[in-house]
């Protein structure tokens, strides 16, 4: 069974950083990219960041480009989500997800985790 | 960046009724790559319907999408109780991914 666990999210204030985690199980992770998707409370869902399977193709949303930073460990089995410089407009639950076929980017998202809740505040 | 307009935004229909859910792209989207979410509250999104028409594993064939270029559909034949949620369109054809804001869907 496919499993994505996420961890990391944390209370913060503006301007500090966090790192997200990603700890998949289940599947050949290095077979497949990962993306992550948030979702303010409420509202609907932003794709932020993706990587391919191999790292090789890496892009951002421009809402987090040159802020945020993803990465991934294929001999761990899980993927990063470097976050800096955060404000109040990034609190949200972060999700990460399994791409739904094999090697491409460009792919559907076929397994989500269960989201990690990041707050922003003073 | 591709938007994607998603109408109606709420649909309020009874269990055993016909939904009909559009995703509306503002270019093509290049070979169909579009799928189709349902998620319900305080659960993560799961993938109904991939490459705007191939059903997803374990998705009952109730569930139903159509279309290409710029104009997509998720039609649900007959309701039922557990679909009753919020229904979002992915693009995935060019970074970055974009989703269309939802379509509720709940019971009349």
């Amino acid at each position: 069974e496919v499993q994505l666990v996420e961890s990391g999210g944390d209370l913060v204030q503006p301007g500090r950083s966090l790192r997200l985690s990603c700890a998949a199980s289940g599947f050949t992770f290095n077979e497949y990219g990962i993306h992550w998707v948030r979702q303010v409370p409420g509202k609907g869902l932003e794709w932020i960041s993706g990587i391919s399977w191999n790292g090789g193709y890496i892009d951002y949303a421009d809402s987090v480009k040159g802020r945020v930073t993803i990465s991934r460990d294929n001999a761990k089995n899980s993927v990063y989500l470097q976050m800096n410089s955060l404000t109040v407009e990034d609190t949200a639950l972060y999700f990460c997800a399994k791409s739904g076929g094999l090697g491409s980017f460009f792919n559907w998202l076929d397994s989500w985790g269960q989201g990690t809740l990041v707050t922003v505040s003073s | 960046e591709i938007v994607l307009r998603q109408s109606p935004g709420t649909l309020s229909l009874s269990p055993g009724e016909r939904a009909t859910l559009s995703c509306r792209a503002s270019q093509g989207v290049s070979s169909n790559k579009l799928a189709w979410y349902q998620q319900k509250p305080g659960q993560a999104p799961r993938v109904l319907i991939y490459d705007a028409s191939s059903r997803a594993t374990g998705i009952p064939d109730r569930f139903s999408g159509s279309g290409s270029g710029t104009d997509f559909t998720l039609t649900i034949s007959r309701l039922e109780p557990e679909d009753f949620a919020v229904y979002y369109c992915q693009q995935y054809a060019i970074s970055p991914f974009t989703f269309g804001p939802g379509t509720k869907v709940h019971i009349k």
